[in-house]
């Protein structure tokens, strides 16, 4: 139980477009997603909690209208990445909140690179 | 400001030796403690948590130790295997708010 799925798994874009990556809890419902960027040897880094049918929680120097979330059923959130630069090039993980707090189930992750 | 360090970028041990994995902290408010291993081009798996109030924390082969007064806590792994190779990350949450994350620690488990 508790699988969280992201598509696509890697994917390359010209600069200036915009990207959609989506955030699937397989068999639960996840009222609750995490987005994180990871650069290489570095941590996992929050960018924005997304809660179902409200608006996402951006953290202090992640640019909203760059990085849109939306969190439109319990089982979906998504993460565009618009007019996308390469310096956007990372690997982008979401996770889905289980029934505690701590719970955070990951997906497998989706590498961005732009071009 | 980094609240949680793994100082150890890369950690190399024999198979069937004990592995040990570091991991500090600077927030006080931190209450609850976690790792998670996580395989290249794939998600964190969690592998085991420990609350403030106990010091340490088994499960099979893994055992997570707490040293409050320290901040620090630490992963023991034993005997370790090669399936346990992998980068392992320390996470720590206060309040249960929002995970923080350490750097992460390459472990590689030589034969």
């Amino acid at each position: 139980g508790a699988v969280v799925s992201q598509h696509p798994s890697w994917v390359i874009c010209k600069s200036g477009t915009s990207v959609k990556i989506e955030c699937r809890s397989l068999d639960f419902q996840a009222t609750t997603m995490f987005w994180y960027r990871q650069f290489p040897k570095q941590s996992l880094m929050l960018m924005a909690t997304s809660n179902e049918g409200s608006k996402a929680t951006y953290e202090q120097g992640v640019e909203k209208d760059k990085f849109l979330i939306n969190h439109a059923s319990l089982t979906l959130s998504t993460l565009t990445v618009t007019s996308a630069h390469p310096e956007d090039s990372s690997f982008y993980i979401c996770s889905a909140l289980g029934d505690t707090a701590y719970e955070q189930y990951f997906g497998p992750g989706t590498r961005l690179t732009v071009t | 400001d980094q609240q949680v360090k793994q100082n150890s970028p890369s950690l190399s041990v024999q198979e069937g030796r004990i592995s040990i994995l570091n991991c500090d902290y600077t927030n006080s408010m931190f209450d609850y403690f976690l790792w998670y291993k996580k395989y290249p081009a794939e998600g964190p798996t969690f592998l085991i948590s420990i609350s403030s109030i106990k010091d340490k924390n088994e499960d099979g082969r893994f055992t997570v130790f707490l040293n409050k007064s320290a901040k620090h806590l630490s992963l023991h792994i034993v005997p370790s295997q090669p399936g346990d190779s992998a980068v392992y990350f320390c996470a720590a949450s206060g309040n249960q708010e929002k995970l923080v994350f350490g750097q992460g620690t390459r472990l590689t488990i030589n034969p």
